[in-house]
């Protein structure tokens, strides 16, 4: 079955610091990959996705990019503000054609602190 | 705004009690979802629907009972609580498979709490 695997948290970095958040999958076929980020109290929300190998999601300063060869969708961003603190989630999705109906496997979560 | 609205908000019950969780939408999604998130284990898949009419089991059913005899309603209930409940229930949908690869709308939660 499907599976994701991210980085051990909890992440605490200085603002402006560089972020690193790893993420491996493993699926069958060629899943579309996600990002979500859930703020202190709220519902999910997503960052970014990529659909296909080489693709490059991107928003709000976040960048992910489908490696099929290392079956990884790391996220980055280059300097992190204060603001960015939440909890970050990788996901990944058979395509929503198929008996798999579009259902999300997620990774465990990192908890990402910045301080000021 | 559109999106998905869940209620309760939050909720105590005690062992053996008995509820049920509302999840609405608004964007005429055709597939819904009910997760429930733990510390440490990510979101793990409960129950989902592909229409009207129709519910499926996910990763982690048991214990759970869902409904969907609206299309923007997905209920999900507790016949008889146990404390191995006690949870974060987050609800999503997203629109059919003719939209491919559409990220989902979550709605903000329920905290619930089986003492």
């Amino acid at each position: 079955g499907n599976s994701v695997t991210q980085m051990e948290g909890p992440v605490t970095l200085s603002e402006e610091a560089f972020l690193t958040i790893n993420c491996t999958y493993t699926a069958t076929g060629y899943p579309s990959l996600f990002w979500y980020v859930q703020y202190p109290g709220e519902g999910l929300q997503l960052l970014l996705k990529a659909t296909k190998a080489d693709d490059k999601g991107s928003n709000k300063g976040f960048e992910a990019t489908y490696r099929k060869e290392t079956t990884s969708f790391h996220l980055e961003k280059g300097s992190v503000q204060v603001s960015d603190s939440a909890v970050y989630f990788c996901a990944l999705s058979d395509h929503a054609g198929g008996t798999s109906y579009g259902k999300l496997t997620f990774g465990q979560g990192t908890i990402l602190t910045v301080h000021p | 705004n559109a999106g998905v609205t869940q209620t309760p908000k939050f909720r105590v019950l005690k062992t053996g009690q008995s509820m049920t969780l509302l999840c609405a939408q608004d964007m005429n999604h055709e597939y819904m979802y009910w997760y429930r998130q733990d510390p440490g284990m990510g979101l793990r898949l409960i129950h989902y629907s592909v229409g009207e009419g129709t519910t499926a089991k996910g990763e982690v059913p048991d214990g759970y009972n869902v409904s969907r005899l609206k299309k923007q309603n997905f209920l999900l209930g507790l016949e008889s609580a146990a404390p191995s409940q006690t949870s974060v229930y987050f609800c999503a949908s997203r629109p059919g498979p003719a939209i491919a690869n559409y990220g989902y709308t979550f709605g903000s939660g329920t905290r619930l709490t089986v003492v």
